[in-house]
């Protein structure tokens, strides 16, 4: 089974600052990596698909980098209504797995 | 406008047996390999199983292997997880998810596992 950690599990962060996150696999998964953001009460939301590619209707100010082992999630100019969860997904190799997710909190 | 709806979650006992449904519309759902992921409360996702577009591959994770089943009815747009021998560690929120990378999930349906 393909491991995924995240890091941090948590960050508190101040408007308008950039953040990154990281999503650390056991094993090489090439670009089969994809980063969700659940509000709480809310289902996930898909972000970036296959490590670095855009989803319509995402804001700009998301991006994400990476391949093999090592992945991030880029939020430029974060906002407000970015405060939520962070989940990073492999796609690569049954079983499918996730990571544990990045709680991120905007002071 | 894609849509998937699951339902059928309920409250059932230790070594119950449960029959989840999600609807999908608004695409070509025959296309789709899809999934059941779940959320535990308060706690992060786990994928569960997946089924590719024809039912011919299937897969699913160690925790649920030999007592859960998915299965699907492409005519009627629709996905099924039979959830046989429930424990405890089940209870959680069950989300319908499409494709290969999740691009479109359901609204959950809650599964609750208790005496």
């Amino acid at each position: 089974e393909i491991v995924l950690t995240q890091s941090p599990d948590f960050q508190s962060v101040t408007p308008k600052e950039k953040v990154t996150l990281t999503c650390r696999a056991s094993q090489g998964i090439g670009s089969s990596l994809h980063w969700y953001q659940q509000k709480p009460d809310q289902s996930p939301k898909l972000l970036i698909k296959y490590a670095s590619q855009s989803i319509s209707g995402v804001p700009s100010r998301f991006s994400g980098s990476g391949s093999g082992t090592d992945f991030t999630l880029t939020i430029n100019s974060l906002e407000a209504e970015d405060a939520a969860t962070y989940y990073c997904h492999q796609s690569s190799n049954f079983p499918y797995t996730f990571g544990q997710g990045t709680r991120l909190e905007i002071k | 406008e894609v849509q998937l709806v699951e339902s059928g979650g309920a409250l059932v006992k230790p070594g119950g047996s449960l029959r989840l449904s999600c609807a999908g519309s608004g695409f070509s759902f025959s296309s789709y390999s899809m999934n059941w992921v779940r959320q535990a409360p308060g706690k992060g996702l786990e994928w569960v199983t997946s089924s590719s577009s024809t039912n011919n591959h299937i897969a699913y994770a160690d925790s649920v292997k030999g007592r859960f089943t998915i299965s699907r009815d492409n005519a009627q747009n629709s996905l099924f997880l039979q959830m046989d021998s429930l424990r405890a560690e089940d209870t959680a929120i069950y989300y319908c998810v499409r494709g290969n990378y999740g691009d479109y999930w359901g609204q959950g349906t809650l599964v609750t596992v208790s005496s």
